[in-house]
């Protein structure tokens, strides 16, 4: 089955604490991207990367980074997380050249929340 | 101005009703333009895509879309309470601009 997966689904840390949220595809896609969302604002991407070892900042990139070693996983790292990293958490993949160009799939979300 | 334009709601419509969703995008270079539902705390799943100038039906949804305008729209027609949920707007210009509407809440009422 297709799909892009996330762990962990549900997190309370605390102030400081580094954690990570891993991201895998099983479809080859080059494309992954992250996204928070947060009430009122909608979907914001955080990181994307076009393929191994190629990453670039989002729109809301402060406070996160990520690493994409392998083409399949695309973790989401906070070095120290705050309050304000409170939020639902998207990892998402794609193709890029197929006919459906653009169509984003989506992991089941990470919820974390900060203390 | 925001790059997707999209009413917050929530659009209240009776079970049974077409139920109306607009966006506004401003990148004149968007491509296609994808419509995706989430449900809530549950992740974005595309429900359709569009890519020329006109009307594209899928079962009981329709996409339109106008890019003269910079608009485009989802229809749902015998709206199902099953269809309560949010329905971002999502115009794909590059892999380098993704954008998302904040998204229409949608209540069907049974």
């Amino acid at each position: 089955e297709a799909q892009v997966t996330q762990n962990p689904r549900y997190l309370i840390t605390v102030t400081g604490k580094k954690l990570t949220v891993t991201c895998s595809q099983n479809m080859n896609h080059e494309y992954m991207s992250w996204y928070r969302q947060d009430p009122g604002l909608g979907l914001r991407q955080i990181y994307y990367s076009m393929n191994v070892e190629v990453t670039d900042k989002g729109d809301v990139p402060e406070g996160y980074k990520v690493s994409r070693k392998e083409k399949r996983n695309f973790p989401l790292i906070l070095e120290s997380p705050s309050p304000n990293q409170t939020s639902l958490y998207f990892c998402a993949s794609s193709e890029p050249g197929t006919p459906n160009t653009g169509e984003l799939f989506f992991g089941e979300g990470s919820r974390l929340t900060v203390l | 101005q925001k790059e997707v334009e999209q009413n917050s709601g929530p659009l209240s419509v009776p079970e049974g009703a077409i139920a109306s969703l607009n966006c506004t995008y401003s990148d004149r270079g968007s491509q296609s333009f994808f419509w995706y539902r989430q449900y809530s705390g549950k992740s974005p799943e595309l429900i359709m895509s569009i890519y020329s100038n006109g009307d594209k039906e899928d079962g009981r949804f329709t996409a339109q879309l106008n890019k003269a305008s910079q608009y485009v729209s989802l229809l749902i027609r015998d709206s199902q309470p099953s269809d309560s949920a949010t329905y971002l707007c999502a115009p794909y210009h590059n892999f380098n601009k993704f954008y998302f509407g904040s998204g229409t809440k949608l209540n069907v009422k049974p």
